[in-house]
């Protein structure tokens, strides 16, 4: 079956700019996670939802960072004011209510900030 | 912050040898896993343990866990060309057991 989807894979912006980064579940995983790798680096935890809401946000790095998940599938991370710090990739993953370690990651989103 | 780290930070070895990749985290876990990454991008889930485990197998990977010693190790037996990759070990803490904290990886280059 198809796994998570993310899109788009590559973006390209301008620092101060506004992005979005959308994420395509496995369908019938109800949580949901984001989370952004540094060059380098592992990823790291950004966002948790269970179905629609947002059990937990504690990754999130500041203000400039938000995620939605309105009809509890498609997920956006939205990035305000874009820095250059925020250059990453950006993850996401979905797994089955109950089975939290199971995630299936997404291919990503490499966001560039210039 | 990274919970674990694995070492070597790079290992290149030959096909047909064996790759053995080391993790250690600092807090009690519910769960270790290891991923495989490929050119940076989507991870691909390996194999998973449990705390009451000590030792599993997975087709050409064993995994053992040491909870007394906060460690994990990861064995890749007949190591081919396509197990190029980064592999990094994630842990799941008591509490919040959906949150996977990665360390920062082991890339291993196998020459063909």
């Amino acid at each position: 079956g198809a796994g998570v989807s993310q899109t788009p894979s590559n973006k390209v912006t301008e620092k101060g700019k506004y992005v979005e980064l959308r994420c395509d579940p496995i369908s019938g995983h109800t949580a949901l996670y984001w989370y952004r790798q540094s060059l380098g680096q592992g990823p790291e935890f950004l966002i948790y939802f269970q179905g629609t809401g947002a059990a937990d946000d504690s990754g999130l790095p500041n203000d400039r960072f938000f995620a939605v998940r309105p009809e509890g599938s498609v997920s956006t991370l939205k990035i305000q004011r874009t820095e250059r710090g925020d250059s990453a990739v950006y993850l996401c993953a979905s797994s089955r209510q109950g089975s939290y370690n199971e995630q299936f990651f997404g291919p990503g989103t490499r966001l560039t900030v210039l | 912050s990274q919970q674990g780290e694995e070492d070597p930070q790079a290992l290149s070895i030959q096909e047909g040898e064996n790759a053995t990749m080391n993790c250690s985290y600092k807090t009690s876990i519910n769960n270790l896993q290891w991923y495989r990454q490929n050119s940076g991008r989507g991870l691909v889930h390996l194999i998973l343990i449990r705390s009451n485990e000590r030792e599993k197998h997975s087709g050409r990977l064993r995994v053992t866990l040491d909870t007394s010693k906060k460690s994990s190790s990861l064995l890749i037996t007949a190591s081919r060309a396509a197990d190029t990759a980064s592999y990094f070990c994630a842990t799941d803490g008591r509490g919040s057991n959906y949150k996977l904290t990665f360390g920062k990886g082991t890339l291993l280059t196998v020459n063909p």
